[in-house]
């Protein structure tokens, strides 16, 4: 089992909010971990739009705009990366991160439709 | 602005060796960490390598461990990747990217460079 577990693809409309889940494996309990979110527009690197842990312990990525925020659902043991009021731009590959044990691990990736 | 640019990459036979190599600017390059992450073609990212910013310890993923080695010249800004015995399954574009500052709890991959591509083919 994955580390961690993101779907693979997500529409979501012009206007409207999108939830993007990661889902940390059993045994890893989210509420320890600082989730760090990617954004990746086709041809280009990941860009870093913000950390979680908790409302307390909280990180902006440089000029990210407060459309991007980040939460926990603690109960299904996932990372949340909330997008309000959807753009047409914000159509991309978004990527979760932890740091575990020396390790960083990445979640697989979800492809992110907006229309 | 933080800067970092990769080179050395290219077309290299399976079991061949090749370096890689990222230059940083716009920051003090001495007191941050820094990451190696790759992305195989159409697939997501991977953490690589990781290296204290004094150098003084190194972390590696099991897939590269004992086959690459990260490295860095504190005196020229630039950060290496060597990369020996290469598989085809480590053709991927590779990143260099710019972790926490020295003495931060913070775990975070911040900036990275534009990537460059590495292809292990006969």
């Amino acid at each position: 089992q994955a580390v961690l577990t993101q779907p693979s693809s997500l529409s979501a409309s012009p206007g409207a909010s999108a939830s993007l889940t990661c889902t940390l494996r059993s045994g890893i309990n989210v509420g320890s971990y600082r989730i760090y979110w990617y954004q990746q527009k086709p041809g280009s690197p990941p860009q870093y739009l913000l950390g979680f842990k908790s409302d307390s312990d909280k990180q902006h990525g440089s000029g990210v705009p407060s459309r991007f925020s980040g939460s926990k659902d603690a109960s299904a043991n996932a990372g949340i990366l909330l997008i309000s009021g959807l753009q047409s731009e914000d159509e991309a590959d978004y990527y979760c991160m932890i740091w575990h044990i020396n390790f960083w691990v990445f979640g697989g990736g979800t492809k992110l439709t907006v229309l | 602005q933080v800067q970092l640019v990769e080179s050395g990459g290219g077309v290299v036979q399976p079991e061949r060796s090749l370096r890689l190599s990222c230059a940083a600017s716009g920051f003090t390059f001495s007191r941050y960490d820094l990451h190696w992450v790759r992305q195989a073609p159409g697939e997501g990212l991977e953490w690589v390598a990781h290296i204290l910013s004094d150098g003084g310890d190194a972390y590696y993923a099991v897939s590269v461990k004992g086959r690459f080695t990260i490295s860095r010249d504190n005196s020229q800004d630039t950060l290496y990747l060597q990369m020996n015995r290469l598989r085809g399954e480590d053709t991927a574009v590779y990143y260099c990217a710019r972790g926490a500052v020295a003495g931060s709890e913070s775990r975070t991959i911040d900036y990275w460079g534009q990537g460059t591509l590495v292809t292990v083919s006969s």
